[in-house]
């Protein structure tokens, strides 16, 4: 079946670590994206990228980065740097006419 | 910025309609969509209008468009337990940030279902 998948589902992360979230499509979608939700924020663009070898931040890169390597996959490592982790992480890719499909998420908590 | 605004609780009875209501900012929006949020789920793409139309149904889902208000709202007949998620609406917005087709989303709108 096509669609996304993120894993893994839950991630514990001590303080000073990195640690990284996978996201995988077979959608053939060009685009994709990382947003991080948090209780009552609605969803806030973290990195996104229109094209293999090509990224860019949104909102919020601050603390993360992505790469890009092949159209499948779309990788997201939250750094030590990130002084506020504990959030749901959701990954999406889009359609040419831009709906966007969303992955199940990953649920990040740092102990 | 550009920003999309929605009621945060929504309370309805089994059987009756819901009415989500959003608003928007940006009036050259091409595309707006709704998405469903189960807990600890993803979200899930509902159904989108397009900016030229003002109505779109699909089965028990009626989208309703008045761009001179920059009005949305998402109607769900006869509300069944399983329409118990958050709702979410989003304009395509290219100066979002999010490159061509990047989305602005509202801070979603929970659905509680009373029996």
């Amino acid at each position: 079946d096509g669609g996304i998948t993120q894993s893994p589902k839950y991630l514990f992360r001590k303080e000073g670590q990195n640690v990284t979230l996978s996201c995988e499509q077979n959608l053939n979608h060009d685009a994709m994206y990382w947003y991080r939700q948090d209780p009552g924020q609605g969803l806030r663009l973290i990195y996104y990228s229109q094209i293999v070898n090509d990224f860019q931040k949104g909102d919020i890169a601050e603390g993360y980065s992505v790469s890009r390597e092949k159209k499948e996959s779309f990788p997201l490592t939250v750094t030590s740097a990130q002084k506020n982790p504990t959030a749901f992480y959701l990954c999406a890719s889009s359609t040419p006419t831009g709906e966007q499909f969303f992955g199940p998420g990953t649920r990040l908590t740092v102990l | 910025g550009e920003d999309v605004e929605q009621s945060l609780f929504l309370s309805v009875r089994e059987g009756d309609s819901s009415v989500i209501n959003c608003t928007y900012t940006d009036s050259s929006s091409t595309y707006l969509y709704w998405y469903k949020q189960e807990p600890g789920a993803g979200l899930q793409l509902l159904t989108y209008i397009f900016s030229n139309m003002d109505m779109k149904q699909d089965q028990r889902l009626t989208v309703l468009l008045n761009k001179k208000d920059k009005h949305l709202s998402l109607r769900i007949a006869d509300t069944q337990t399983g329409d118990s998620a958050i709702y979410f609406c989003a304009e395509r917005d290219p100066n979002s940030g999010g490159g061509a087709d990047g989305l602005t989303f509202g801070k979603g709108t929970h659905l509680i279902i009373q029996p």
